[in-house]
């Protein structure tokens, strides 16, 4: 099955700083999606982000799909953005969506 | 519009008992996922409905787990017996995706804490 990576897999940064997450996998990829996790095990929809570029406030993505990576970028942190966050793909239309091994991220202020 | 509801938020059982969980999916949306997160792990899914019909039951350990969703709305994840290597969180997920035709945003609910004594 599809390998799907993520680094760093842990990740302590001070309050204000950037940050990017690294999403790698080993397949062609139908849909990708990041997620955050936070402390109560929430999973919080972030970006649905299949190629190109979006962002949201501090937060912005990029999927280059032909390279099989995508990146999350979190910029001037916050303690609240701590938690695990998580990339999923998407093999084939409609199906399942497997997820990457998580980054966990604590944010000190 | 409201998320995906899922209930009961926490359950504790000793081993060889059962348990049930059971999901409201977005309203509209065919597709339905159960998911197992264990500590420290990333979900892994279980079961996939669309409608009332399974898509992929392949990782779902048939000889304790079953799930259903009879109407096409609602679903219950169960477990019968329990085993130690059960504690995880069921998460349950719904999409407006439909199989081999279009994709769609998955959305997940709190999910549900299993902790098995």
């Amino acid at each position: 099955g599809i390998q799907v990576e993520q680094s760093p897999p842990d990740l302590i940064l001070q309050e204000g700083a950037n940050s990017t997450l690294r999403c790698n996998f080993s397949d062609s990829v139908n849909n990708l999606q990041w997620f955050h996790q936070n402390p109560w095990g929430q999973l919080i929809n972030l970006f649905y982000i299949p190629s190109g570029t979006k962002q949201n406030g501090r937060l912005s993505a990029t999927t280059v799909a032909t390279e099989r990576y995508s990146l999350l970028y979190i910029s001037s942190s916050q303690t609240t953005d701590s938690g695990v966050y998580f990339c999923a793909v998407e093999m084939d239309t409609g199906n399942q969506f497997y997820f990457g091994t998580g980054t966990s991220l604590t944010v000190i202020p | 519009e409201a998320g995906v509801a899922q209930s009961p938020r926490y359950k504790i059982i000793e081993k060889r008992q059962s348990v049930a969980f059971w999901c409201n999916p977005i309203s509209g949306h065919a597709t339905l996922y159960w998911y197992q997160q264990i500590l420290g792990q990333g979900p892994k899914l279980l079961i996939q409905f669309q409608n009332n019909g399974v898509v992929d039951d392949s990782q779902l350990p048939k000889d304790r787990f079953s799930a259903e969703r009879l109407k096409g709305v609602d679903s219950t994840l169960k477990i019968q017996p329990a085993k130690l290597e059960d504690s995880a969180v069921y998460l349950c997920a719904s999409s407006s995706s439909l199989a081999g035709v279009s994709t769609g945003e998955l959305f997940f609910g709190e999910g549900s804490r299993l902790t098995v004594l």
